[in-house]
């Protein structure tokens, strides 16, 4: 059973350029959540995704902006790149049923460097 | 708004050493509250849990008991070993919202030197 997938691993772009960023929830989960974790700094809250719609978002700009299909995968795109948003961009998918208590899964995270 | 504190790193311990990473909350509600482990080049992994005052979230000899009155989460293994050699995250997720989002800690580095 595969867990959290996210692609690409690394990215470089520069500064003004739009990136999209892919995930692929563990099977049989319904709920994605991006997480933006800073050098040295624990993961930040983004957005989730559910039923294909923006559940809830954290305190990021609208340069972020998500996307879920109906196969539950999910995209996280970021327009005008600053440099401030390079990072490591982590994905996590738990099932809707059941709670707030639900674990989340989380992937191995899309390392972007802004230059 | 709900908040993380966990003592800064980095720890460095010796093999078999007792390990304590200190964390407290603040929270408006009544959270659960997590450990997450970070090793290197990977995503998190959630090491251990508990969503109620009292509770203890153990696993792989890690522990951490939910304290209510000091809004406190500390991690505490009694023997560590070189593969314990991770960043590790405090986390809580607030009860009754909207989501499970996660707010986590800034992280605490832990080496362990044979």
């Amino acid at each position: 059973d595969a867990g959290v997938t996210q692609s690409p691993t690394h990215l470089i772009k520069t500064r003004g350029q739009q990136v999209t960023l892919r995930c692929s929830p563990k099977s049989g989960h319904d709920t994605v959540s991006w997480y933006q974790q800073a050098l040295g700094q624990g993961p930040q809250f983004i957005f989730q995704y559910y039923e294909e719609e923006e559940r809830q978002r954290g305190n990021f700009p609208d340069r972020f902006s998500g996307h879920q299909f109906p196969n539950y995968s999910s995209e996280l795109n970021v327009n005008a790149l600053l440099l401030g948003d390079s990072a490591l961009y982590l994905c996590a998918s738990s099932l809707s049923v059941g709670g707030p208590y639900n674990e989340q899964f989380f992937g191995p995270g899309t390392r972007l460097t802004v230059l | 708004g709900d908040s993380v504190t966990q003592m800064e790193g980095p720890v460095t311990l010796s093999e078999e050493a007792f390990l304590t990473i200190n964390c407290t909350y603040t929270a408006t509600g009544y959270p659960s509250l997590f450990w997450y482990v970070q090793y290197p080049g990977e995503g998190l992994q959630l090491l251990l849990k508990a969503t109620k005052a009292d509770d203890k979230g153990s696993n792989k000899g890690f522990e951490a008991t939910y304290r209510k009155e000091t809004t406190s989460f500390h991690l505490e293994k009694g023997s560590v070993q070189v593969s314990d050699s991770a960043v590790y995250f405090c986390a809580l997720s607030e009860r009754g919202g909207a989501t499970n989002k996660l707010i986590f800690g800034t992280g605490t580095l832990l080496a362990v030197q044979p």
